[in-house]
């Protein structure tokens, strides 16, 4: 596509429950970042894809968090048992090669309620 | 320490003013350089990346590098309203894949 695409735009769970957050990223970039940024603060790593793998979960802030991209293309990110400081704008990013700057998406907002 | 830190801000400068926006970074090791834009509201856009050490200028934006110093700074020229928003600085690791964010610096342009 012609930019990083995100979905849902808004999300509103209540807490506990599970949400599924999606990037379909640019087409051909090999690179895929996960990115949380909470109101008034900066953007924290979560986690990257090089193709459908992921060397570097170091930013998963617990196992209650998920990600899988398939056919080195779509990513979804998935938390479980939502708490109230899992809401955030969670954004994702893509790149043709690692080193390159990212393209971000227009991010989910997550409300847990 | 943070591994990037940027001045703090707000920043509030004049309709033709120059803005100067500071970046320093621990990783002696890192390679590429990055300055984001980010209206309120909005996710953020890439300005300008730089890799080598000195000035790297695109249009009114300006891009200084002094690895040595571990310093990255953003010139904003002849500043527009237009241009007020929090500008982002980011750096790769020696890694080279994973960018760390600064927290951002808040620049409103007074007309």
């Amino acid at each position: 596509g012609a930019g990083v695409s995100q979905s849902p735009s808004n999300k509103v769970t209540e807490k506990g429950k599970d949400v599924e957050l999606r990037c379909d990223p640019i087409s051909g970039h090999t690179a895929l970042y996960w990115y949380r940024q909470s109101l008034g603060q900066g953007l924290e790593f979560l986690i990257y894809f090089q193709g459908n793998s992921a060397p570097d979960k170091s930013g998963l802030p617990s196992d209650r968090f998920s990600a899988e991209r398939t056919g080195g293309s779509v990513s979804t990110l998935t938390i479980q048992r939502t708490q109230q400081e899992d809401s955030a704008v969670y954004l994702c990013a893509s790149s043709f090669r690692q080193g390159d700057g990212y393209t971000f998406g227009s991010g989910t907002r997550l409300t847990v309620v | 320490q943070k591994e990037v830190e940027q001045n703090s801000g707000p920043l509030s400068v004049p309709e033709g003013a120059i803005a100067s926006l500071n970046c320093t970074y621990s990783d002696r090791g890192s390679q590429s350089f990055f300055w984001y834009r980010q209206y309120s509201g909005k996710s953020p856009e890439l300005i300008m990346f730089i890799y080598s050490n000195g000035d790297k200028e695109d249009g009114r934006f300006t891009a200084q590098l002094n690895k040595a110093s571990q310093y990255v700074s953003l010139l904003i020229r002849d500043s527009q309203p237009s241009d007020s928003a929090t500008y982002l600085c980011a750096v790769s690791g020696s890694n080279d894949y994973k960018l760390s964010f600064g927290a951002g610096t808040t620049v409103t342009v007074r007309a």
